[in-house]
């Protein structure tokens, strides 16, 4: 069975600064899809970014970044220029089989 | 916006009531999916739904049961609600974009068992 676990409950940054989100996960899967969704206090789940097991690159969105290492099977969020709407709960997620695997979450504040 | 909506947002009912849920999307996606999220827990399947009148068990299904008689709307039902089914639920659909599968989420239920 999957798991996904995310080891940091909270965090904090202040803006424009950087800030990385950790995220491990554990499969016996080749062929697999890992996504980072952001929850803010509205509780609308918004996907942030996705990365492909098969890519070597590492996904970028705008200021969101991944840092895949798959033999490690470790799967970092990395915000750059943090803003105040980035407040929320960031969710880790395992897709393969058409079903996702979510970790608990961390809460992320941005501070001013 | 996927074009996902659910209803009611908000539902307070009393143990041992039957409730439903609704989920309802406008673009034909074959796989449709209900999660329970609670604190500590993150998001977690209950049932999916990969066609009409096709559905599967999560890794929290007892005590829900579903039905897919459209493509468009996915019914979850509690049959005798419990206080330990209050709890924010989510519909979410399957894109496929290429080779890629995306899930996206409808805006949440928020249910009260008292």
């Amino acid at each position: 069975a999957q798991t996904v676990t995310q080891s940091q409950p909270e965090m904090s940054v202040q803006e424009a600064e950087t800030v990385t989100l950790s995220c491990t996960y554990d499969t016996s899967e080749n062929n697999y899809y890992l996504f980072w969704y952001k929850q803010p206090p509205s509780r609308q789940m918004i996907l942030v970014i996705r990365q492909e097991a098969y890519k070597q690159q590492n996904a970028t969105e705008n200021r969101f970044s991944v840092n895949f290492q798959k033999a490690a099977k470790s799967f970092s969020l990395k915000i750059s220029d943090s803003q105040l709407g980035d407040t929320a709960m960031y969710f880790c997620a395992f897709g393969a089989t058409n079903k996702l695997i979510f970790g608990t979450g961390t809460l992320l504040a941005v501070q001013p | 916006d996927a074009g996902i909506t659910q209803s009611p947002r908000h539902k307070v009912t009393e143990t041992g009531t039957p409730v439903t849920l609704r989920c309802h999307q406008t673009e034909n996606h074959r796989y449709m999916y209900w999660y329970r999220q609670d604190p500590g827990h993150g998001l977690r399947l209950i049932h999916y739904s990969y066609g009409v009148k096709d559905t599967d068990k999560g890794e929290v299904s007892d005590g829900y049961s579903v039905s897919r008689s459209k493509t468009e709307d996915f019914l979850l039902t509690l049959e005798s609600a419990t206080s330990s089914q209050t709890s924010v639920y989510f519909c979410a659909i399957s894109v496929r974009e290429g080779a890629r599968e995306t899930q996206y989420f409808g805006p949440g239920t928020r249910l009260l068992v008292l």
